[in-house]
């Protein structure tokens, strides 16, 4: 079956750094997506990889290992505003995104 | 850009009645809408997806004639959940894909509608 599996919570102090694993199994591969989602507001996208590497936007990067089935969202300089879940998904090989449960991140001053 | 909204952002109803949620594409053409529904602390779920002009594709297990989707133009998207009932309570997302031959590559998301039946 297709399973997307990330951490429940997590908990970090405004300004250091946090990294939220995700792994997956699907059905063939067309990317990896992160969203992060404040509580009871609906996600906005943060980035998409498809190719092994590491993709830096802002504060905010992105890993990926094909081989692996790994994926990492690392944030750096917390900020209060960070406090939020962050969703994985995975595209299989129909193009379908199947959605982890979400990592919700507390941010702590 | 790439704005898309959702009425009513919250709604209460009784068991037994229908509500219905629209959802609008504001400054882009949606050919592709995506209906999704979040219980607490888990996934989204993907409800269906559909395409303006034609019949909503349901996934597996969810009932298409108590979540009737109408997709009528290229920016309004409408779900109405039939004879609801309390179990059905939940947020209900729905996002647009902007064109081209995998709408799910880009989807933006509504802001969510938060339903309670009683």
């Amino acid at each position: 079956g297709q399973n997307i599996d990330q951490p429940t919570e997590m908990t970090a102090t405004e300004g250091a750094i946090v990294q939220i694993n995700c792994t997956y199994q699907t059905s063939g591969f067309n990317g990896l997506f992160w969203y992060q989602q404040h509580a009871g507001e609906a996600p906005t996208f943060l980035s998409y990889n498809v190719l092994d590497g590491l993709e830096e936007k802002g504060r905010f990067s992105s890993f990926l290992s094909r081989s692996k089935g790994y994926s990492y969202l690392l944030l750096k300089e917390l900020q209060m505003k960070d406090s939020a879940s962050y969703l994985c998904a995975a595209m299989d090989s129909n193009y379908q995104l199947i959605w982890g449960a979400g990592t919700k991140l507390i941010i702590k001053p | 850009g790439a704005v898309v909204s959702q009425h009513p952002s919250w709604v209460i109803c009784k068991s037994g009645t229908s509500v219905k949620i629209e959802c609008r594409s504001l400054d882009f053409q949606a050919t592709t809408m995506f209906w999704y529904r979040q219980f607490p602390k888990q996934s989204l779920m993907l409800m269906a997806t559909s395409n303006e002009g034609s019949k909503a594709t349901y996934e597996q297990g969810v009932e298409k004639d108590k979540f009737l989707i109408n997709h009528a133009s290229l920016t309004l998207s409408t779900l109405t959940v039939t004879s609801a009932h309390p179990e059905d309570s939940s947020f209900y997302i729905c996002s647009a894909g902007t064109g081209g031959q995998i709408p799910t590559y880009e989807q933006y998301f509504g802001p969510g509608t938060r339903l309670t039946v009683t």
